[in-house]
């Protein structure tokens, strides 16, 4: 168990839906990351907070977007559902000082887009 | 553009044998270097990782070999077991940071028992 949590585990719904995935990093971790699982693209970066501030963006589309609250846990909102968006969605979090870089993921949200 | 490159894409290794999973990456300033390890229906989990300040790395029967002349790491599973078996990626980023990881593609492994 990583520690990180992740809501819910599995969510289907219809194109043009939208969606919220709920995300509480480990305890004491400023840090976190979105990522998209699929096949064809294998694991690519979203988006990540520090400490509430949006700190970097990936492959994040328009429709999505994303934000970390006052008590760190974070939110990825998926809009205007389209069949491509299925996948699984995991959250990251890490720390801080030198081990920093040791990014501990969550068992995801797999998205069934119908 | 995959910045992170990983070779091959399924192993099948024998019970007791060694796996050897390759990747190569371009930038430079990358610094960290992370396997993952992820079960079907779980998500990626932090196997082992390395600075590119050592050449080799050892946690039990996981050893990183890193060449950054070459730009290339691999992860080394010795005497493989069939509760290895799942999927392996490698990962790089700027350490200093913090930020996002650069994934290989993944390796699928079967060890055969």
């Amino acid at each position: 168990d990583s520690g990180v949590t992740q809501t819910p585990k599995h969510l289907i719904t219809a194109t043009g839906q939208r969606v919220t995935l709920r995300c509480s990093p480990r305890s004491g971790d400023l840090s976190v990351y979105w990522y998209q699982q699929s096949l064809d693209q294998g694991l690519q970066f979203l988006i990540q907070y520090y400490n509430g501030e949006e700190r970097a963006k990936g492959n994040i589309l328009e429709r999505f977007s994303a934000q970390q609250f006052p008590d760190l846990h974070s939110e990825l909102n998926l809009s205007s559902l389209e069949l491509g968006d299925s996948a699984l969605y995991f959250c990251a979090s890490s720390g801080y000082g030198t081990r920093g870089n040791e990014q501990f993921f969550g068992p995801g949200t797999r998205l069934t887009v119908l | 553009q995959q910045q992170v490159k990983q070779s091959p894409q399924s192993l099948i290794v024998q019970k007791g044998g060694i796996s050897i999973i390759n990747c190569a990456y371009e930038n430079t300033a990358f610094d960290y270097f992370p396997w993952y390890q992820q079960f079907p229906g779980k998500g990626p989990a932090l196997l082992i990782a390395i600075r590119p300040d050592v050449s080799e790395k050892k946690e039990g029967r996981f050893t990183i070999s890193f060449n950054k002349s070459a730009k290339q790491f691999s992860l080394h599973i010795m005497d493989s077991q069939p509760g290895d078996s799942a999927t392996y990626f490698c990962a790089a980023n700027r350490g200093s940071t913090l930020g996002r990881l650069y994934f290989g593609r993944g390796t699928q492994l079967t060890v055969w028992p």
